[in-house]
């Protein structure tokens, strides 16, 4: 069935550094793909999204590019902020219902 | 604003107790959609409702049961039968197809006493 598989965390960075989160997929058709964010105690909040091969979803200064040779979305950020710091959860669309991975926790320290 | 509200923020159980978890949304969103949410894991379908009136079972369905009698509103309770119910729930909609962007409430964390 379909899946989506991240990387372990917690990640820990400095401010300025450079973030990527990994994420790849498997899914029959041609799902949409999203990353979510979500802060302590809070729900999720959409950070990006592609719905087709080759689309690059951006906010924030975040993005993601839908790689369908790979099957990957990976999350990149080239200068993190203390702010940053959350949970980063990678999902895709399933036949009914949105299939998530486990989630990415980011600490970035000042 | 338009928006998902749950409430309450917080809630507490006793043991054999029913409590019922509130979502409502003014997005004029036809989807709606129940998780389950515990430390270290991703989010675990409940239930989903994609019209007035009809649900559908999710992953883990056992133990709790919902309703869809207005667009705007997919309560979720949570009866006695489920025993591990400690969490973090959240509810979200969406316009409708499944390849539709969802849109989160903020939560409910439920405790049993």
């Amino acid at each position: 069935g379909d899946s989506v598989t991240q990387m372990e965390g917690p990640v820990t960075l400095s401010e300025e550094a450079c973030l990527t989160i990994n994420c790849t997929y498997t899914a029959t058709g041609y799902p949409s793909l999203f990353w979510y964010v979500q802060y302590p105690g809070e729900g999720l909040q959409l950070l990006l999204k592609a719905t087709k091969a080759d689309d690059k979803g951006s906010n924030k200064g975040f993005e993601a590019t839908y790689r369908k040779e790979t099957t990957s979305f990976h999350l990149e950020k080239g200068s993190v902020q203390v702010s940053d710091s959350a949970v980063y959860f990678c999902a895709l669309t399933g036949t009914y219902k949105y299939i998530f991975g486990t989630g990415t926790r980011l600490k970035v320290l000042a | 604003d338009g928006g998902i509200t749950q409430s309450p923020k917080y809630l507490f159980r006793k043991e054999g107790q029913n409590v019922t978890l509130s979502c409502e949304q003014n997005l004029n969103h036809d989807a709606m959609y129940w998780y389950r949410q515990d430390p270290g894991q991703g989010l675990r379908l409940i239930y989903y409702s994609q019209i007035v009136n009809d649900f559908q079972k999710g992953d883990i369905a056992e133990g709790y049961s919902v309703s869809r009698e207005k667009k705007e509103s997919f309560p979720l309770t949570v009866t006695s039968a489920q025993k591990n119910p400690t969490a973090f729930y959240l509810c979200a909609s969406s316009p409708g197809g499944a390849k539709e962007t969802q849109y989160f409430g903020p939560g409910t964390r439920l405790l049993v006493l």
